[in-house]
């Protein structure tokens, strides 16, 4: 069964340091996603992506954090300057062409920032 | 706001018995809606999707869903300890397009006692 994969499962940096979240979506999706969760919190969206742009971005998605698709195959989360709060399980996710239908998520990246 | 509100519970329901989750949700223009199930420390798992009012039933699980009420319930029959886990309700404006940024409900914790 075709799954989202992500890399790293778990990564741990200093405060200020940059990181770079990957994902490869199942093959055939068009649509792609970022969320985070903050442990015992609700899980939030981050940013949505469509035909190789940002097609919304949440609240929480400023100017730290960027997502690039460099190639046919993965999508990538960078946090620039990472924070204490910035620590969470960042989960991709890809959809299919049809609308309003599921997301399939990867297993997750754990980020913890010390 | 938009708001999706669930019981976080812990529900405790003994084995082979029917278990009863409850979302509700504050955006009119929500079109479509899921249940996820997340072991702890994993990725949020699609259980159901349902768009229309009404039930819709797939093996032990229904969904329900009542748009005039605003209102999204799960049930899961003859309940097995591997049900055990947190029950996660999102909801999208759906529709045309890319649509899909999900608003997610906190979860409800489901124990099953054998």
């Amino acid at each position: 069964e075709p799954e989202v994969t992500q890399t790293p499962s778990h990564q741990v940096t200093q405060m200020g340091q940059e990181v770079i979240l990957r994902c490869v979506p199942i093959s055939n999706h068009l649509y792609f996603y970022w969320y985070r969760q903050i442990l015992g919190q609700k899980v939030e969206f981050l940013v949505s992506f469509y035909n190789n742009e940002i097609s919304e971005k949440s609240e929480i998605f400023d100017d730290q954090f960027s997502v690039e698709r460099p190639d046919g195959s993965n999508f990538t989360l960078k946090i620039r300057s990472t924070k204490l709060e910035d620590s969470a399980m960042y989960f991709c996710a890809s959809g299919d062409s049809f609308a309003g239908g599921e997301l399939f998520f990867g297993e997750g990246s754990r980020l913890t920032v010390l | 706001q938009k708001e999706v509100e669930q019981n976080s519970g812990p529900l405790s329901v003994p084995e082979g018995a029917i278990a009863s989750l409850n979302c509700t949700y504050s955006d009119r223009g929500s079109q479509s809606f899921f249940w996820y199930r997340q072991y702890s420390g994993k990725s949020p798992e699609l259980i159901m999707s349902i768009y229309s009012n009404g039930d819709k039933e797939d093996g032990r699980f229904t969904a329900q869903l009542n748009k005039a009420s605003q209102y999204v319930s799960l049930l899961i029959r003859d309940s097995q300890p591997s049900d055990s886990a947190t029950y996660l309700c999102a909801a999208s404006l759906g529709g045309a397009g890319n649509n899909r940024k999900l608003i997610w409900g906190l979860g409800t914790s489901l124990a099953v006692n054998p």
